[in-house]
């Protein structure tokens, strides 16, 4: 079945302490994107990658880190969490970019509190 | 830059009756545009997309949406509302050329009443 993946679905963690949440997708897609969902901002993008090694800042990159070193995984790194990280991550993959009509395949959400 | 603007942050209508969300957007450039749908702790879902063929565009599960350049809109429409209708529903553009990112709208939570 196709589809994104990502893990953990749920976490709570301390201010500080770093994690990464997985992301993997198996329909061997080029671009692969991360968004956070806070109510009434929609989503936003962290960041992106339009392949492998390449990667490049959304709208919301501070305080993220991203890497693309194999097609299928695009694991996001919070190197020190805060509170205001507090929210619900999507990872989304496609074939190619937004802009040429591409639709993004979702994951089912990473629900991030930090305390 | 681009932009979208969902006028409706939540929209209630009856079972059977027709649907409405609105979306005007903007962008330096010719667009892409979306909506995407996502059901409660669900992920999100692609409805439709416009990318420069024909105007009027039709989606999954009846719904449909319109491109007018001249308003720069996009608005969402589905004749008789269905109780799994129930969900928010995102407008996003990207731009064509250039850009590789995709901007969302704020949402609009749509709400059936029996």
């Amino acid at each position: 079945e196709a589809q994104v993946t990502q893990n953990p679905r749920y976490l709570i963690t301390v201010t500080g302490k770093k994690l990464t949440v997985t992301c993997s997708q198996n329909m061997n897609h080029e671009y692969m994107s991360w968004y956070r969902q806070d109510p009434g901002l929609g989503l936003r993008q962290i960041y992106y990658s339009m392949n492998v090694e390449v990667t490049d800042k959304g709208d919301v990159p501070e305080g993220y880190k991203v890497s693309r070193k194999e097609k299928r995984n695009f694991p996001l790194i919070l190197e020190s969490p805060s509170p205001n990280q507090t929210s619900l991550y999507f990872c989304a993959s496609s074939f190619g970019a937004g802009g040429l009509g591409y639709e993004q395949y979702f994951g089912p959400g990473t629900r991030l509190t930090v305390t | 830059a681009q932009s979208v603007t969902q006028l409706d942050s939540h929209v209630s209508v009856s079972e059977g009756t027709p649907v409405l969300l609105r979306c005007n957007y903007s962008s330096s450039y010719s667009p892409s545009l979306f909506w995407y749908v996502q059901h409660p702790n669900k992920g999100l879902q692609l409805l439709l997309k416009y990318t420069s063929a024909a105007t009027l565009v039709k989606g999954i599960n009846g719904f449909e949406a319109e491109f007018k350049k001249s308003e720069t809109s996009f608005h969402l429409t589905k004749p008789s509302a269905h109780m799994s209708d129930a969900a928010e529903y995102f407008c996003v553009v990207s731009e064509k050329w250039g850009a590789q990112k995709l901007v969302f709208g704020q949402g609009t939570r749509l709400t059936i009443n029996p």
